[in-house]
């Protein structure tokens, strides 16, 4: 098992570009859900899904879309980059009725 | 609400030292209780955990006992080696919406030196 992936690792974008972070696990657990870490801030939850097509705000989510059309996948769209989103963010699942998340590596995003 | 508040950091230690990593809670009812360590350059790994008043939670020669008196889920290691640098966090779970979400302290970085 790969666990769970994110890509890219790094990204620098301008102000006001889009792009989506990736996110896959192979772990067919049900829940996934998106973090932001910040330094002096712990991790803080963006967004989050109970399986596929469902998703559900977490504590941060202005600025960013999710979707949930497979078990697998679970991408974060950031629709109007801003300097405030620069962060690392991380991606987790975890499988139903146990309270073990499982992290990916993180992508690093810069936006300038 | 629901929330972990941990030591600052960063600690710094020699090799074979003792570590102490404060945690403490605030939750309605009792509430499983994390750590979970970050390595340099990766995500977030499950160290150990506790679920109930009184367990204790080991791992890696790390361990963590759940008290409920006090609101605390300290972290200890009797002799921490180089390999031990990285972030730790402290975490408790919630339930919100049905499901469960991590609530996390801001951690605290350990650093150990030859």
């Amino acid at each position: 098992n790969a666990g769970v992936t994110q890509t890219p690792k790094f990204q620098v974008l301008k102000t006001g570009q889009s792009m989506t972070l990736q996110c896959a696990q192979d772990m067919n657990h049900e829940y996934m859900s998106w973090y932001r870490q910040d330094p002096g801030m712990g991790l803080r939850l963006i967004h989050y899904s109970v399986g596929a097509g469902i998703t559900d705000q977490g504590e941060v989510p202005n600025g960013y879309n999710v979707s949930r059309s497979t078990t697998e996948d679970f991408p974060l769209r950031l629709l109007s980059a801003a300097p405030s989103q620069t962060s690392v963010y991380f991606c987790a699942s975890t499988k139903r009725g146990t309270d073990t998340q499982y992290f990916g590596p993180g992508t690093r995003l810069t936006v300038l | 609400g629901n929330s972990v508040t941990q030591m600052e950091g960063p600690v710094t230690l020699s090799e074979e030292a003792f570590l102490t990593i404060n945690c403490t809670y605030t939750a309605t009812g009792y509430p499983s209780l994390f750590w979970y360590v970050q390595y340099p350059g990766e995500g977030l790994q499950l160290l150990l955990k506790a679920t109930k008043a009184d367990d204790k939670g080991s791992n890696k020669g790390f361990e963590a006992t759940y008290r409920k008196e006090t609101t605390s889920f300290h972290l200890e290691k009797g002799s921490v080696q180089v390999s031990d640098s990285a972030v730790y966090f402290c975490a408790l779970i919630r339930t919100q919406g049905g499901s469960e979400k991590l609530v996390f302290g801001k951690g605290t970085k350990l650093t150990v030196n030859p």
